[in-house]
């Protein structure tokens, strides 16, 4: 149980396109998904927090014009990337927390992006 | 605010070595700890939690105790495996909040050599 999934796994695109993340919660209601993004050797960076039915709350530095985040129901937030730029790509990896459990949030696989 | 501090990578081991990699944070309230591992162009997948002081988590061979005298949840290994090599990140869930957001560690870079 608990499996979060990511689609797609990854991704290249142009510059200045757009670029949609999808992130589910396979068997289980996620109340409250979170969005990371990964350098290349770092740590995870939390971008925003997201909970179903209400605007995400996004981390300071972090341009919510540019990463959408849409959290349309109990399973599904979806991460757009807006007019991708090379300095765009990255590892995002996203999680979801169960409503039932209070401190354990499930990982997704998590999807590369390359901004040529 | 919450940090976590990790021992610094890599470190390599001969398979059968004894590990250990060293956890400390610092939070407010009673914070839940974590160790997650990330497997090369994977995501992250949990591999043992505590959620009070003196708890013990353990899952596949790796424990670590919820030490609050310390502030530590040091990852230890009685033998690790090829397999084993792979990021591990020391985490921490802050009582305060309805997020429950996870601070992350820097991770470290674990390579077992057969």
């Amino acid at each position: 149980g608990a499996v979060v999934s990511q689609h797609p796994s990854r991704v290249i695109c142009k510059s200045g396109t757009s670029v949609k993340i999808e992130c589910r919660s396979l068997d289980f209601q996620a109340t409250t998904m979170f969005w990371y993004r990964q350098f290349p050797k770092q740590s995870l960076m939390l971008m925003a927090t997201s909970n179903e039915g209400s605007k995400a709350t996004y981390e300071q530095g972090v341009e919510k014009d540019k990463f959408l985040i849409n959290h349309a129901s109990l399973t599904l937030s979806t991460l757009t990337v807006t007019s991708a730029h090379p300095e765009d790509s990255s590892f995002y990896i996203c999680s979801a927390r169960p409503g039932t459990s209070y401190n354990e949030q499930f990982f997704g696989p998590g999807t590369r992006l390359t901004v040529l | 605010g919450n940090s976590v501090t990790q021992m610094e990578g890599p470190v390599t081991l001969s398979e059968e070595a004894f590990l250990t990699i060293n956890c400390t944070y610092t939070a407010t309230g009673y914070p839940s700890l974590f160790w997650y591992v990330q497997y090369p162009g994977e995501g992250l997948q949990l591999l043992l939690k505590a959620t009070k002081a003196d708890d013990k988590g353990s899952n596949k061979g790796f424990e670590a105790t919820y030490r609050k005298e310390t502030t530590s949840f040091h990852l230890e290994k009685g033998s690790v495996q090829v397999s084993d090599s792979a990021v591990y990140f020391c985490a921490l869930s802050d009582s305060g909040g309805s997020a429950r957001q996870l601070t992350f560690g820097s991770g470290t870079q674990l390579t077992v050599l057969p």
